[in-house]
């Protein structure tokens, strides 16, 4: 695809239950990335995977939140019983290697995660 | 900790003035900072790098050390630099964290 590809596009779900979101970066990017933007906020680190491991999950906020990129390509972030302060827009992003200093992250549109 | 600030959640200007977005940042160590830009309906973007010192789409950005500030500039704004712009830092520690500032929606009007 010619870009990071997202689903769903939006959640809508109850407090309680189980969510999964999925993420396609660009093919051949090695890095990806999961950022979570709350309303108002800007975007806020949440993991990074190089390959199929996770170098970096220091942003996940507590033992609910998961991810996953077993064949180092598409990933899926899963929270477990979601409340209502998981509300948020969940950003995806790929990037051809480690930030370094170019800093190019390329971004999906995200998945608009809303828990009732 | 890293921090970034960006004083101004909106920015209104005229088009063929001169613009000025705030950033501000917080880091004991030697950053290195970013313009990220969101048009309407688009996706996150980068705008430019500090590192490459140089103008995208007219915008130029100066990394102030003393100040440690990183502001965004345009001498004439255009209506289709409308967007949300966050300005972004990477501390070096993490390959994968880059830390946001809260974002500026810039309105160029006619």
């Amino acid at each position: 695809g010619a870009g990071v590809s997202q689903t769903p596009s939006n959640k809508v779900t109850e407090k309680g239950k189980y969510v999964e979101l999925r993420c396609d970066p660009i093919s051949g990017h090695t890095a990806l990335y999961w950022y979570r933007q709350s309303l108002g906020q800007g975007p806020e680190f949440l993991i990074y995977f190089q390959g199929t491991g996770a170098a970096d999950d220091s942003g996940l906020p507590n033992d609910r939140f998961f991810a996953v990129r077993p064949e180092g390509s598409v990933s899926t972030l899963k929270i477990q019983r979601t409340e209502r302060g998981d509300s948020a827009v969940y950003l995806c992003a790929s990037s051809l290697d480690r930030i370094t200093n170019t800093g190019e992250l390329f971004f999906g549109e995200g998945s608009r995660l809303t828990v009732l | 900790a890293q921090r970034v600030t960006q004083p101004e959640k909106l920015l209104s200007v005229f088009k063929g003035a001169p613009v000025e977005l705030k950033c501000n940042y917080s880091y004991s160590g030697s950053p290195e900072l970013f313009w990220y830009v969101q048009y309407s309906r688009q996706r996150l973007q980068l705008l430019l790098r500090h590192i490459s010192r140089e103008s995208i789409k007219g915008f130029t950005a100066d990394l102030n050390k003393g100040e440690t500030s990183f502001h965004l500039k345009k001498p004439f704004a255009q209506e289709e630099d409308s967007a949300m712009y966050y300005c972004a830092l990477w501390g070096g520690t993490s390959y994968g964290k880059l830390t946001f500032g809260q974002g500026t929606i810039l309105t160029v009007h006619p």
